[in-house]
């Protein structure tokens, strides 16, 4: 079964610094995708950023970046040039390519942005 | 499109009444999941439906909860003779059953049973 760790319950980081939060997979899969979500508080999760396995390069949205280590099985996310909105939990999702379509997520990572 | 759309947004009940949810997803998605969320954890894995079908259901759903899509529209999440441990945040989401990928959540409905 697949399985999603994230070992970094709580983070923070000065407004403009950089921050890294990483994530840890488990699957026998070869094609699959995964995903870096944000939940501010009270309110909905929303995607951040998705990584499709068979891509070797890394996916990159504005500020947001991965790397993604498919032998390591790490999905680690970059988020340059912090912002107070950037304040959130983060989760790592995983979803395979094929057969079972749910999405695993990790326990989360809360990220707090220092003014 | 307003995206996915959950009713009620709160309910408070009693321990042993039942409840049901209500989920409306982007129109266009095939795909529609069930999570449970509690404080400071991970959405955890309900169900979900392709259409009409529910494909899966997490072994850890008890016979109190159930699921419906009727004509792959919206579905409804049922939990009989609620206890105290069903208090959390039931979140749906759905998805294009193509790319692309993701899943988009609704604002989920809080459960609270006194």
């Amino acid at each position: 079964a697949q399985t999603v760790t994230q070992s970094q319950p709580e983070m923070s980081v000065q407004e403009a610094e950089t921050v890294t939060l990483s994530c840890t997979y488990d699957t026998s899969e070869n094609n699959y995708y995964l995903f870096w979500y944000k939940q501010p508080p009270s309110r909905q999760m929303i995607l951040v950023i998705r990584q499709e396995a068979y891509k070797q390069q890394n996916a990159t949205e504005n500020r947001f970046s991965v790397n993604f280590q498919k032998a390591a099985k790490s999905f680690s996310l970059k988020i340059s040039d912090s912002q107070l909105g950037d304040t959130a939990m983060y989760f790592c999702a995983f979803r395979g390519f094929s057969g079972t379509y749910k999405y695993i997520f990790g326990t989360g990572t809360r990220l707090k942005v220092l003014a | 499109d307003t995206g996915v759309s959950q009713n009620p947004r709160h309910k408070i009940t009693k321990r042993g009444q039942n409840v049901t949810f209500r989920c409306d997803p982007i129109s266009e998605h095939n795909r529609l999941y069930w999570y449970r969320q509690t404080l400071g954890q991970g959405p955890e894995f309900l169900t979900y439906f392709q259409n009409e079908a529910q494909l899966e259901k997490s072994r850890l759903l008890s016979d109190r909860f159930s699921a419906e899509r009727p004509k792959g529209s919206f579905s409804t999440l049922e939990i009989q003779r609620t206890e105290q441990g069903d208090s959390a945040m039931y979140l749906c989401a759905s998805s294009l059953g193509q790319a692309p990928t993701e899943a988009f959540f609704g604002q989920g409905t809080r459960l609270t049973v006194v």
